[in-house]
């Protein structure tokens, strides 16, 4: 099946600026979706992408699905303390199940 | 909808006890699935199952784990005998459709001691 791989593993950023988390499969992927954790939580869905280029956008974040539907990326602008946590890409192939990326646990200095 | 219903929250054994961990998915979701979460592994898929039956228990550590799904609004998961390695956060998830859009459960965290 595919691996996921996501990149960087932790992200400490500066409350204000911008950062952004990348993740790489192995295979084509039928979808990608992306999940965030806050800290003693569960995996919260976000958003999922389908289509080759698919870019989403949820207020202050950018979904960024890859034309060749291998990788994608997430963008926060104007970090807060309120995005604080994890996030997962998950790929999907076309059968049951998700690959989970590693995560970028994201901290925020104020 | 409740969403995903895992119980117990919080699971304190001793080593060599027998472990049991349920779950309740979403109504009308057709799979579910366990997951084990530590710091050192992140998530791992441990089974899943479709329509009630097991398709991939490839991710089930050893023999001590076991997972059974008699109907479509209960699943367990059973640890025997635990050991303090299992000590981990496990969260079940349900999905349906084409996507598999995946809704998680709260997550029961184990200590073994």
């Amino acid at each position: 099946g595919q691996q996921v791989m996501q990149i960087p593993q932790y992200q400490h950023v500066q409350e204000g600026e911008d950062f952004t988390t990348y993740c790489n499969s192995s295979t084509t992927l039928s979808n990608i979706q992306w999940y965030k954790q806050r800290p003693g939580g569960h995996p919260v869905f976000l958003i999922q992408l389908v289509k080759s280029g698919e870019v989403k956008k949820q207020k202050r974040l950018t979904f960024q699905f890859g034309e060749a539907k291998k990788n994608s990326s997430l963008h926060i602008t104007a970090t807060q303390t309120t995005d604080v946590g994890t996030y997962f890409c998950a790929g999907g192939g076309y059968d049951y199940k998700l690959s989970f990326g590693a995560g970028t646990t994201v901290t925020v200095r104020a | 909808d409740a969403g995903v219903i895992q119980s117990p929250r919080h699971e304190v054994t001793e080593m060599g006890q027998e472990v049991t961990l349920r779950c309740k998915p979403i109504s009308g979701h057709n799979s579910l699935f366990w997951y084990r979460q530590t710091m050192m592994r992140g998530l791992e898929l441990l089974i899943y199952f479709n329509n009630n039956v097991p398709i991939d228990d490839s991710g089930m550590p050893e023999d001590r784990f076991s997972a059974k799904m008699p109907n479509a609004s209960f699943s367990t998961l059973k640890i025997q005998p635990s050991e303090p390695r299992d000590s981990a956060v496990y969260f079940c998830a349900s999905s349906s459709g084409q996507w598999r859009l995946y809704t998680f459960g709260s997550g029961t965290r184990l200590t073994v001691v």
